[in-house]
């Protein structure tokens, strides 16, 4: 069984720190995709990332894929309370149904 | 805009009363999902469909049942909702063909009395 351990799973931060979110496995993805989610509302696509090495920049958000494709890591910069949500990393292997594998998700609260 | 559409966004059934969730969406995307999510936890796949075919995952309940009548429709169906499956309901598309994004739709909150 494929499996995405994502890390932290709750982080609980003041506005202005900074953050790190890992997924890790011991499984080759042929992508990885970042999404966040508000209470209420379904996840939104943050980034897909499919080259090895791969480093995306979305304003304050840092995406990277590991080098062997087996992990990524998502860094905010300077939060704000408009970051809070559950963070969602999932693993593609590029099959004719785009089934993914998803991390447990990463709860973030940043306080005012 | 193109986009992913559920309705209602909330729902209320009674213990064993049948209920059906809908989705639809305008990306005339060949794979559609159904999800289960429960709090704060990652959505749990329970079936998809490339095309019409149907996929059922392994450890989905025969409670839960799905329909595809066209490209831009998708019912799931809960024929005696229990206690348990009181949840978040996610719909999400794919172009699939070796695509592995999904894009989800705002999601069916269902509560069960």
């Amino acid at each position: 069984t494929q499996l995405l351990e994502q890390s932290p799973q709750f982080l609980s931060i003041q506005e202005g720190e900074n953050l790190t979110v890992y997924c890790n496995s011991s499984s080759v993805f042929s992508s990885l995709q970042w999404y966040r989610q508000e209470p209420g509302e379904g996840p939104v696509l943050l980034v897909t990332v499919v080259t090895g090495g791969e480093v995306k920049k979305l304003k304050r958000l840092t995406f990277q894929f590991g080098d062997a494709r087996k992990d990524s890591s998502l860094h905010i910069t300077a939060a704000q309370p408009g970051d809070t949500g559950l963070y969602l990393c999932a693993g593609g292997r590029s099959s004719n149904t785009g089934k993914l594998i998803f991390g447990q998700g990463t709860t973030l609260q940043v306080k005012p | 805009d193109a986009m992913v559409i559920q309705n209602p966004r909330y729902q209320v059934t009674q213990f064993g009363k049948p209920v059906t969730l809908s989705c639809s969406q305008t990306l005339n995307h060949n794979v559609m999902y159904w999800y289960q999510q429960k709090s704060s936890q990652a959505p749990k796949l329970l079936f998809h469909y490339y095309d019409k075919d149907f996929n059922n995952e392994a450890d989905t309940p025969d409670n839960f049942q799905s329909r595809r009548p066209n490209t831009s429709f998708c019912f799931l169906d809960i024929r005696s909702p229990g206690l348990g499956d009181a949840a978040m309901y996610l719909c999400a598309t794919s172009p699939g063909q070796f695509t592995d994004t999904q894009y989800f739709g705002p999601g069916t909150r269902l509560t069960v009395l």
